[in-house]
């Protein structure tokens, strides 16, 4: 089985400012796939960003980016100049290659103070 | 576009009462997943489908039965409600492509359920 772990329970940013999101996974598979969801208030998961295992270069949207250390087993999220409406709480989740199901983390608290 | 949708969107319960989440999806999606999620914990999966007529057990299925009579629709039954029960429920759906890192599983807004 996968666990993934996200240590930092909530985070705390300055409006227009950085925050850095960690995560880490454990796993023996050396395909896979690894996702960051949002949950804002509403309750709604919504995707911010997917990372295949087997592609060196991190992905990146927008004010999102990711750090994939695969060797590390490591997958933060990085998101720039932070908005109000980046107020969430972000999932990190793993999945492996041809598999149904994701396994997600426990879950960090965003604030982006104004 | 409805997406997935999930009814109702808040239930109370009291302890051993049944009761059945509906999940309707209109993107002709082939797996449909139930899963819960509690504080600290993240979501864990309940039950998962893979087609119309075919369900499996996820990472925690004790107290819960599924159904997927019609592609479309993935029911979620609680036959005697626990406390331990109260969580917030979430239905998602994918397609094949999603297995491969292809797409997206698409999540519908949840359902908080509270058994008293």
């Amino acid at each position: 089985a996968q666990t993934v772990t996200q240590s930092q329970p909530e985070m705390s940013v300055q409006e227009a400012e950085t925050v850095t999101l960690s995560c880490t996974y454990d796993t023996s598979e050396n395909n896979y796939y690894l996702f960051w969801y949002k949950q804002p208030p509403s309750r709604q998961m919504i995707l911010v960003i997917r990372q295949e295992a087997y592609k060196q270069q991190n992905a990146t949207e927008n004010r999102f980016s990711v750090n994939f250390q695969k060797a590390a087993k490591s997958f933060s999220l990085k998101i720039s100049d932070s908005q109000l409406g980046d107020t969430a709480m972000y999932f990190c989740a793993f999945m492996k290659h041809n598999d149904y199901k994701l396994s997600f983390g426990a879950g960090t608290t965003v604030t982006v103070r104004a | 576009n409805a997406g997935v949708t999930q009814t109702p969107k808040f239930r109370v319960l009291k302890t051993g009462q049944s009761m059945t989440l509906l999940c309707a999806q209109d993107m002709n999606h082939e797996y449909m997943y139930w899963y819960r999620q509690d504080p600290g914990m993240g979501l864990r999966l309940i039950h998962y489908s893979v087609g119309e007529g075919t369900t499996a057990k996820g990472e925690v299925p004790d107290g819960y039965n599924v159904s997927r009579l019609k592609k479309q629709n993935f029911l979620l039954g609680l036959e005697s409600a626990a406390p331990s029960q109260t969580s917030v429920y979430f239905c998602a759906s994918s397609t094949l492509i999603f297995l491969r890192g292809g797409t997206e599983a698409f999540f519908g807004q949840g359902t908080r359920l509270t058994v008293v």
